[in-house]
C-alpha cells in the first residue's frame, strides 16, 4: 500500500460530460502529481503542484485543470470530454517538491468514455 | 522521436534466470534516472533511483547508466514470478524538472 488514495476507482460516462478525479497524499507529502497513462501514449505527466501551488506544467489539455486544496488533497477536473480521454489517471505524491524524489502511486482511475 | 525509448517485449524468461531490461535516451540534459515497477492495475513503485552514470545495486536489483551512449539498463539476478511486471524507465533533467517515463517493457518469470 503507496499510502496514496484515488477515487473512484472506476469512471464510466459519456462525451461532452465533465468528471472530477480525487487524491489524497501519502502523510506528509506536500506534492502531488497527476499522470496520465495509455496504451499509445504510456504514463504522460500533467501537473504538480506543490503546498497548494502548481509547481510544474506538462502535456495537460486546457479542458483540464488541477488544484490542490489546503489539506493537500487534490483534485484532477476533465471536461468537455472525448473518446481520446479514456485512459489511467494517476495521482504520485512526494514529500518535498523535487520532481525526482521518489514519488509514490495511487493505483488510479480508470476513465471510461462512451 | 520520444525522449525514453524502451522495447516493449514481452519479454518472458524461466524462473532464475538473469533478466537485462534496456532504455536509451535521447536528451543529453537528463542527470536524474529512475526504474518503476508497475503490476496489472495498480500504481507503478519505485524501485531504482541514480544520479548521473553509473552502477547503483539493491539486493537482486542493478541498475545502471552509461550517460555517454544515453542507455540505462535493470539487472535482476534470480528471477522471480513475482517479478512479472512492467518495469519503466524514467529521466529527469534536473531535481524540479518533470519526469519523463519510457513506455515500460512487460516481463513475464515462468516458474
Amino acid at each position: 500500500d503507496s499510502g496514496v488514495t484515488q477515487t473512484p476507482k472506476h469512471l464510466i460516462t459519456a462525451t461532452g460530460q465533465r468528471v472530477t478525479l480525487r487524491c489524497s497524499p501519502r502523510s506528509g507529502d506536500l506534492s502531488v502529481y497527476w499522470y496520465q497513462q495509455s496504451l499509445d501514449q504510456g504514463l504522460q505527466f500533467l501537473i504538480q503542484y506543490y503546498n497548494g501551488e502548481e509547481r510544474a506544467k506538462g502535456n495537460i489539455l486546457e479542458r483540464f485543470s488541477a488544484q490542490q486544496f489546503p489539506d493537500l488533497h487534490s483534485e484532477l477536473n476533465l471536461s468537455s470530454l472525448e473518446l481520446g480521454d479514456s485512459a489511467l489517471y494517476f495521482c504520485a505524491s512526494s514529500p518535498g517538491g523535487s520532481s525526482n524524489q521518489p514519488q509514490h502511486f495511487g493505483d488510479g482511475t480508470r476513465l471510461s468514455i462512451l | 522521436q520520444k525522449e525514453v525509448e524502451q522495447d516493449p517485449g514481452p519479454l518472458s524468461v524461466p524462473e532464475g534466470a538473469i533478466v537485462s531490461l534496456n532504455c536509451t535516451y535521447s536528451n543529453s540534459a537528463f542527470q536524474y534516472f529512475m526504474w518503476y515497477r508497475q503490476y496489472s492495475r495498480k500504481g507503478p513503485e519505485l524501485l531504482m533511483y541514480t544520479y548521473s552514470s553509473g552502477n547503483k545495486e539493491d539486493g537482486r536489483f542493478t541498475a545502471q547508466v552509461d550517460k555517454s551512449s544515453k542507455y540505462i539498463s535493470l539487472f535482476i539476478r534470480d528471477s522471480q514470478p513475482s517479478d512479472s511486471a512492467t518495469y519503466l524507465c524514467a529521466s529527469a533533467r534536473t531535481s524540479y524538472d518533470k519526469v519523463i517515463f519510457g513506455p515500460g517493457t512487460s516481463l513475464s518469470v515462468i516458474p
